[in-house]
């Protein structure tokens, strides 16, 4: 079963510092799509990154960087010099292979990150 | 772009009645959405995916009489909780592809339903 890990439950940290959210996880298929997205408390998901399982290059957007590493089945962001606005709560998802073609997304039960001035 | 509009954002309803929330892609086309449901710090689960001009395909322990889904065009997939009970109070967040079978989800602004 697909499976997506997400430990940290809640993190908070002050303004500037620089903070890293694990995801884990686990599937059985051989190509597979992991992705990062953001929650606002307005509500809506942002997306964030796309990382296919064939590519584990690192990516660096700005102050997000996102840190594939197939052989401990995680894929870690980092938040260079936190600033207030990142306050959110972030998904880890892995993608599900649907029957009909395409996937679905399994999501991990999230983050909440919370920075303070 | 990418763009996809979900309606209403809140809606309160009293116990017994059916609510109507709709998904639309507006700059693209999508064969296939999904309906996610989420509860108030918990992950997102998905409920159903959606497929253009045929029946959806729900997930285990999902009702289908209860969520009655509609995807009567490329555009649009709607999602009926019908006699709504204060369990069914959440929020409902439908998602799209743009494009080929691998491209990225992009999600509506979600639903928060409150059945009194």
């Amino acid at each position: 079963a697909q499976k997506v890990t997400q430990a940290q439950t809640e993190i908070s940290v002050v303004e500037k510092e620089d903070v890293t959210l694990d995801c884990v996880y686990e599937t059985r298929d051989t190509t597979y799509y992991l992705f990062w997205y953001k929650q606002p408390p307005s509500g809506e998901l942002v997306f964030l990154i796309r990382r296919n399982s064939f590519d584990e290059q690192n990516e660096i957007s700005g102050r997000y960087s996102w840190n594939f590493q197939k052989s401990t089945s995680s894929f870690n962001f980092t938040i260079t010099a936190s600033q207030v606005v990142d306050s959110a709560v972030y998904f880890c998802a892995l993608s599900e292979a649907l029957s009909n073609s395409g996937y679905a997304l399994n999501f991990g039960k999230g983050t909440s990150l919370l920075v303070t001035p | 772009g990418a763009v996809v509009s979900q309606h209403p954002s809140r809606v309160i309803c009293k116990s017994g009645t059916s609510v109507k929330i709709e998904c639309r892609s507006l700059d693209f086309q999508a064969t296939t959405m999904f309906w996610y449901r989420q509860f108030p710090k918990k992950s997102l689960m998905l409920m159903a995916t959606s497929n253009e001009g045929s029946k959806a395909t729900y997930e285990q322990g999902v009702e289908k009489d209860k969520f009655l889904i509609n995807h009567a065009s490329l555009t649009l997939s709607t999602l009926t909780v019908t006699s709504a009970h204060p369990e069914d109070s959440s929020f409902y967040i439908c998602s799209a592809r743009a494009g080929t079978d691998y491209s990225p989800l992009h999600f509506g602004n979600g639903t928060r339903l409150t059945v009194t």
